[in-house]
């Protein structure tokens, strides 16, 4: 039973535009969720992250919104960038684990 | 640049023949983990050490072993590795354990089974 899911594997963008990633979860007990992106040959690099307190977390470009009551969060990047694109994975954990419960993960490009 | 690297990046066994992959930190962070990534699927927790406690994933088969001799190095071990046991193997370490600890990723061993 997978209780983080990202049901796009895949998202195109054109350079400039909006980029909209998605991830639901299962489990009502997470109380951190966070964005990680990958670079192909290396590892998950941490990218943001919000409280199950807050419903909006903004860094820069990149910002993080939690809708609880419909278990579902996104990541919002604008303006892309050809840069960004990645595989982005969105985790969840909970308590003091510390434990993360990723997604599949969603393949960004960006065209220029 | 303190960092968490991860030797080999790539490693070829045969069926049934141990391997051993491993893991050092240069954050002198006090939780280690390793997932395991199958192609196309999420990062997969198989186990973690705080300091010197081991916790198992309740789903980690027996097959993997781990040992943490000091802070700076983790080591995963595969007793008798099978075909589905190909992947990518990640590590990563986090300050501490709680939720709010973002956890920093090696670059991976992407492990060939034949």
């Amino acid at each position: 039973d997978q209780q983080v899911k990202q049901n796009s594997p895949s998202l195109s963008v054109q350079e400039g535009r909006i980029s909209i990633l998605n991830c639901d979860y299962t489990n009502s007990m997470f109380d951190y969720f966070l964005w990680y992106k990958k670079y192909p040959a290396e590892g998950p690099t941490f990218l943001i992250s919000i409280s199950s307190i807050k419903d909006k977390n903004e860094d820069g470009r990149f910002t993080v919104f939690l809708n609880k009551s419909a278990k579902h969060l996104s990541l919002h990047i604008v303006p892309s960038q050809p840069g960004d694109s990645a595989v982005y994975f969105c985790a969840a954990s909970t308590g003091n684990t510390g434990k993360l419960i990723f997604g599949q993960g969603t393949t960004l490009q960006v065209k220029p | 640049d303190a960092m968490v690297i991860q030797n080999p990046r790539y490693q070829v066994t045969q069926f049934g023949k141990p391997v051993t992959l491993s893991c050092s930190q240069t954050l002198n962070h006090n939780v280690m983990y390793w997932y395991q990534q199958k192609s196309s699927q999420a990062p997969k927790l198989l186990f973690h050490y705080y300091d010197k406690d081991f916790n198992n994933e309740a789903d980690t088969p027996d097959n993997f072993q781990s040992r943490r001799p000091n802070t700076s190095f983790c080591f995963l071990d595969i007793r008798s590795p099978g075909l589905g046991d190909a992947a990518m193997y990640l590590c990563a370490t986090s300050r501490d354990g709680g939720s709010k600890h973002e956890q920093y990723f090696g670059p991976g061993t992407r492990l060939t089974v034949t």
